[in-house]
């Protein structure tokens, strides 16, 4: 079976710009949540969604928004990025809000 | 606010030696997950293991064993026989069992290097 995956697996930006990610959970999973990973740091949670809601949200700026699909993929936006924006970007997919989490490769976000 | 301490950064062991990851974590709730993860060189976080805090039974999955202790809040790592295989950087992750979400919370992880 195919694990989590996301797109692009790496990505170069410069400040002010905005960035789509996308993710694409394990099949017959129903929960997405999102997570920024800092040189050096543990992921830190942004968003959790779970059947189209949003279930929970991080200590991010509005700057940070996500959304997920009717066939359950998710997208995560950032705008007017900042340089400190930098980070692998971890989609995660669980069956359920209190489930396993099982994460994908992340995606790589440069912001120069 | 829950919270998760490895205060080890770094280990080094050679090859065949049994290395132990320490876990410490903090929350007001009486139900609570904890978890392990593995982040080798590829980025990828793996699942190890996941233990509600109703199960303090110690757990052992090949070489891997796991301690939890709700007198100590802790939720220790060992890995029995290292092997170079075993080198990458390990999470330990708490979440609270509030129904609305389930967010992860985790540590700074331990980097563990397997000397040849």
């Amino acid at each position: 079976d195919a694990g989590v995956t996301q797109s692009p697996t790496h990505l170069i930006k410069t400040r002010g710009q905005q960035v789509t990610l996308r993710c694409s959970p394990i099949s017959g999973h129903k929960s997405v949540s999102w997570y920024q990973q800092v040189l050096g740091q543990g992921p830190q949670f942004i968003f959790q969604y779970y059947e189209k809601e949003e279930r929970g949200r991080g200590n991010f700026p509005d700057r940070f928004s996500a959304r997920q699909f009717p066939n359950y993929s998710s997208e995560l936006n950032v705008n007017a990025l900042l340089l400190g924006d930098s980070a692998l970007y971890l989609c995660a997919s669980s069956l359920g809000v209190q489930e396993t989490q099982y994460f994908g490769p992340g995606t790589r976000l440069l912001v120069l | 606010a829950q919270k998760v301490t490895q205060a080890q950064t770094e280990i080094s062991v050679v090859e065949k030696e049994d290395v132990t990851l320490d876990c410490v974590y903090e929350t007001r709730d009486t139900t609570y997950y904890l978890f392990w993860y593995k982040q080798p060189p590829s980025g990828e976080l793996v699942f190890l293991i996941r233990r509600n805090s109703f199960d303090e039974q110690n757990e052992i999955s090949g070489r891997y064993s796991w301690n939890f202790q709700k007198s100590t809040s802790s939720f220790n790592f060992t890995i029995t026989a290292s092997q170079v295989v075993d080198s990458a950087v390990y999470f330990c992750a708490l979440s609270e069992a509030n129904f609305g979400n389930e967010k992860l919370t985790f540590g700074t992880g331990t980097r563990l290097t397997i000397i040849p």
